[in-house]
């Protein structure tokens, strides 16, 4: 069975550096996500993405934030200058279509901010 | 605000036995619901999804019910195995964004 791969497993970075979250969507899917759960803590939303764009955000995805789709199989989060608070397991996600359709994840980055 | 909620964290279950996990949500807007199942290490895991055109589905030994009247959503899993023990979250759509509750800790007695 397809699934979302994601890399690395564990990254452990000093405070105020820049990190880079690898994700390889399902390769028939259109629609791309990232979700952020902090330890013990829900899943929230970061951001969605679709046809090269962000299609919406949550207030945790400020400037520090982006994503992007460099070729045709990879889907990136990167996190510019990191802060203590970004520790969490960061999980990719994606879905056929934008609604009525079951997000499938992947096991998810856990990343660690000293 | 609008949110989605479970109404217990943890569940403990002995084996065999059927589990029942709940969930409130308060978007009266919402029309799509999914449970997802997380281990320990692992990223959520889809089981079962609903649309809010419908009060019950099934699945392989898990039913899905919707009650859109009090807006209320649950699990239920039939005889209940060691390796059905994680976390459960129910999720809705909001504006095509999902939207997760707080998750249920199932445990399953030997």
């Amino acid at each position: 069975e397809p699934e979302v791969t994601q890399t690395p497993s564990h990254q452990v970075t000093q405070m105020g550096q820049e990190v880079i979250l690898r994700c390889v969507p399902i390769s028939n899917h259109l629609y791309f996500y990232w979700y952020r759960q902090i330890l013990g803590q829900k899943v929230e939303f970061l951001v969605s993405f679709y046809n090269n764009e962000i299609s919406e955000k949550s207030e945790i995805f400020d400037d520090q934030f982006s994503v992007e789709r460099p070729d045709g199989s990879n889907f990136t989060l990167k996190i510019r200058s990191t802060k203590l608070e970004d520790s969490a397991m960061y999980f990719c996600a994606s879905s056929i279509a934008e609604n009525n359709s079951p997000l499938h994840f992947g096991n998810g980055t856990r990343l660690t901010v000293t | 605000g609008e949110s989605v909620g479970l109404h217990l964290p943890t569940l403990s279950v002995q084996e065999g036995d059927n589990s029942i996990i709940n969930c409130a949500y308060s978007n009266s807007a919402s029309d799509y619901f999914i449970w997802y199942k997380q281990e320990s290490g692992k990223g959520p895991q889809f089981i079962i999804d609903i649309r809010s055109n419908m009060d019950k589905r099934q699945g392989q030994r898990v039913t899905v019910l919707l009650n859109k009247t009090v807006k209320h959503l649950s699990l239920q899993i039939a005889a209940t195995q060691p390796g059905d023990s994680a976390v459960y979250f129910c999720a809705e759509t909001d504006d095509y964004k999902l939207s997760f509750g707080a998750g249920t800790t199932v445990t399953v007695r030997a």
